[in-house]
């Protein structure tokens, strides 16, 4: 059982750049999210989704762009890369939603992305 | 005041310790609260969750709530090699989409 699957794992971009960080899950969850960490800080919210073509912004949208055409995929696009936006991504999926019942999120193993 | 403040760390204790990791928060709403534990270059993983004040036990874990000091430990007994990790607490209102993180606390168990 796969899980929740990030690609790629590393990634160096320039400025200006763009990207698409993808995330599927193998598990049939609803519920999608993309967070971002930056070194010794928690875990921000950029994206949600509740279901196939529906998103919504998390903490942090600016400079990000999300789609789900699909119950297993959500991928994050990077328009316009900038230094900001270095951090380690995270994707995660979960059964319910909001997650504040006893189901976890499944995270995935994460991206890690620099923009110099 | 940020909303969720997390003893930074990093620990390092001996094999066996009893390993206590702290976090305080500021809004009265959040009604949720997990540890998460995070490997290296690993996503997070749940490791306690509770809602109610009060002790929460899971073998060598213990997830202690105080919700009128607005107030959360996380315990671990005879601590491991294999314990190592950041665990990350978090917390959420009833109803949000959305969970607050805290900084995290690197824990170094030597054997």
């Amino acid at each position: 059982n796969a899980g929740v699957t990030q690609t790629p794992k590393f990634r160096i971009l320039k400025i200006g750049q763009s990207m698409t960080l993808q995330c599927t899950q193998d598990m049939n969850h609803n519920y999608m999210y993309w967070y971002r960490q930056d070194p010794g800080m928690g875990l921000k919210l950029i994206y949600y989704s509740v279901g196939a073509g529906i998103t919504d912004k998390g903490e942090v949208p600016n400079g990000y762009n999300v789609s789900r055409s699909t119950t297993e995929d959500f991928p994050l696009r990077l328009e316009l890369a900038a230094p900001s936006q270095t951090s380690v991504y995270f994707c995660a999926s979960s059964d319910f939603f909001p997650p504040s019942t006893n189901e976890k999120l499944f995270f995935g193993s994460g991206t890690q992305l620099s923009v110099l | 005041q940020k909303e969720v403040e997390q003893d930074p760390g990093p620990l390092s204790v001996p094999e066996g310790a009893i390993v206590s990791l702290n976090c305080t928060y500021s809004n009265s709403a959040f009604q949720y609260f997990m540890w998460y534990r995070q490997y290296s270059r690993k996503g997070p993983e749940l490791l306690m969750y509770t809602y109610s004040s009060g002790n929460k036990e899971d073998g060598r874990f213990t997830a202690q709530v105080d919700k009128s000091s607005k107030y959360i430990s996380l315990f671990i007994r005879d601590s491991q090699p294999s314990d190592s990790a950041t665990y990350l607490c978090a917390m959420t209102e009833a109803g949000s989409y959305q969970l607050t993180f805290g900084k995290g606390t690197k824990l170094s168990v030597i054997p």
